[in-house]
């Protein structure tokens, strides 16, 4: 059955440090990946995917994936974190076939501190 | 463009009572839609999708259904409600190459 794992439930950094966000899936094919961030009480936005090609994604707010099909890894980066970049971020793995569903991770609850 | 309307915001029930959600989207014909619930502190659980009008399919046995009147009306409900109801509610669409859109969801409390 197709998975993802996303091994940090809560990380915090300091603002302007580096961030990486880890993702691991389990799935029989190359899947669609993507990253969403949830505020709280707020609905999911997308900030990047992957269907093919360069297998480094730019997203919105500086963010950037690199997909490595040989680690199953889609992990998520940003040089320099801000304040708002507080929140909830969940990897996804789109199944191609059928209904196309949308497999979530567990969440990593990302703090920052000034 | 495409967009994504959910309603209500916020919802609270009580016990025992009925429950309908509604999401609509515009700018797309025959998109795939999807009901997931986030509850407290965890992750999304997708709890049904629909590939077309009248085709419903559950990913989990639980106390709500689905429908789809129209193509992009998509309906949860329930006819009574359980206090392990309680969650937020988001809707979703997709279609082959679109990528995933979301609604802003729905939390609802049962007391």
């Amino acid at each position: 059955a197709q998975s993802v794992t996303q091994p940090d439930i809560h990380i915090t950094v300091s603002e302007g440090a580096s961030l990486e966000l880890r993702c691991n899936y389990s799935y029989g094919a190359t899947p669609y990946l993507f990253w969403y961030v949830q505020s709280p009480g707020q609905g999911l936005q997308l900030l990047l995917k992957y269907f093919s090609g360069d297998t480094l994604v730019q997203g919105i707010k500086g963010f950037e994936a690199e997909f490595k099909r040989s680690q199953s890894s889609f992990n998520l980066r940003k040089p320099s974190v801000h304040w708002s970049d507080a929140a909830e971020y969940f990897c996804a793995v789109g199944l191609i076939q059928g209904a196309q569903k949308l497999v979530f991770g567990q969440g990593t609850r990302l703090t920052i501190n000034p | 463009s495409q967009t994504i309307h959910q309603w209500p915001a916020t919802l609270v029930q009580p016990v025992g009572s009925p429950l309908s959600l509604e999401c609509t989207v515009e700018g797309t014909s025959n998109p795939n839609l999807y009901w997931y619930r986030q509850a407290a502190g965890r992750g999304l659980q997708l709890l049904f999708y629909s590939v077309g009008i009248g085709q419903i399919s559950s990913e989990v046995p639980q106390n709500l259904s689905a429908s789809r009147p129209q193509d992009r009306q998509f309906i949860l409900s329930s006819k009574k409600l359980l206090l392990s109801d309680s969650g937020f509610y988001l809707c979703a669409w997709t279609r082959q190459g679109y990528g995933y859109t979301f609604g802003s969801g729905t939390r609802l409390t049962v007391v």
